[in-house]
């Protein structure tokens, strides 16, 4: 098992510019989760899917985020547009809906935003 | 105030030396307890699950549940400095377990 998939796994870019990170989670998952981890925050969860279906996105700092997930095996973090403060490391995570408490983490991408 | 709190460290101890990791919450409708590793610029890694109250071992790790205090605790055996890392708790409720909040992790380092 590949494990779950990330890319880029580091992303340089100038405010203004939209972003986008993809994952790939593990076959056969159908939850999955999309984290951001910075010094001064921990790890926060952004948003996660149960089958494909966004089903709490209260995490998402503001309207300049947002994710899809078009289908079981691919789900895509935007950033449109990009500020300095975004700068993170953004985690994607899979599970078995009823084994939420196990959640296999991908290598994250690592965002700066200059 | 945070839901999940926890002492950032660092922790540093020798080979051998029993550590023990510890975090306080205030949601008292927390009822699954997690403990996460993470390696330096990896992503974490489950090592401890336990529902409710109580206790639970895995080799040389034990993690503990006290929720009338509203404590969790991981204790490691036995350190090795392989076991140098950062330990994430999180917890979530019976009503949104999917949703995980997680401490700000300790940062474990065991000297050979």
């Amino acid at each position: 098992d590949a494990g779950v998939i990330q890319s880029p796994r580091h992303e340089v870019t100038e405010m203004g510019q939209e972003v986008t990170l993809r994952c790939k989670p593990i076959s056969g998952h159908n939850s999955l989760f999309w984290y951001r981890q910075t010094m001064m925050r921990g790890l926060e969860l952004l948003i996660y899917f149960n089958n494909n279906v966004p089903i709490d996105d209260s995490g998402m700092p503001e309207d300049r985020f947002s994710a899809k997930m078009p289908n079981a095996s691919f789900s895509t973090l935007k950033i449109q547009p990009s500020e300095p403060r975004d700068s993170a490391v953004y985690f994607c995570a899979s599970s078995y809906r009823d084994r939420a408490y196990e959640q296999y983490f991908g290598p994250g991408t690592r965002l700066t935003v200059t | 105030q945070k839901e999940v709190e926890q002492d950032p460290g660092p922790l540093s101890v020798p080979e051998g030396a029993i550590v023990s990791l510890n975090c306080t919450y205030s949601n008292s409708a927390f009822q699954y307890f997690m403990w996460y590793r993470q390696y330096s610029r990896k992503g974490p890694e489950l090592l401890m699950y336990t529902y409710s109250s109580g206790n639970k071992e895995d080799g040389r790790f034990t993690a503990q549940v006290d929720k009338s205090s509203k404590y969790i605790s991981l204790f490691i055996r036995d350190s090795q400095p392989s076991d140098s890392a950062t330990y994430l708790c999180a917890m979530s409720d019976t009503y949104n377990f999917n949703k995980f909040y997680f401490g700000s992790g300790t940062k474990l380092n065991v000297k050979p």
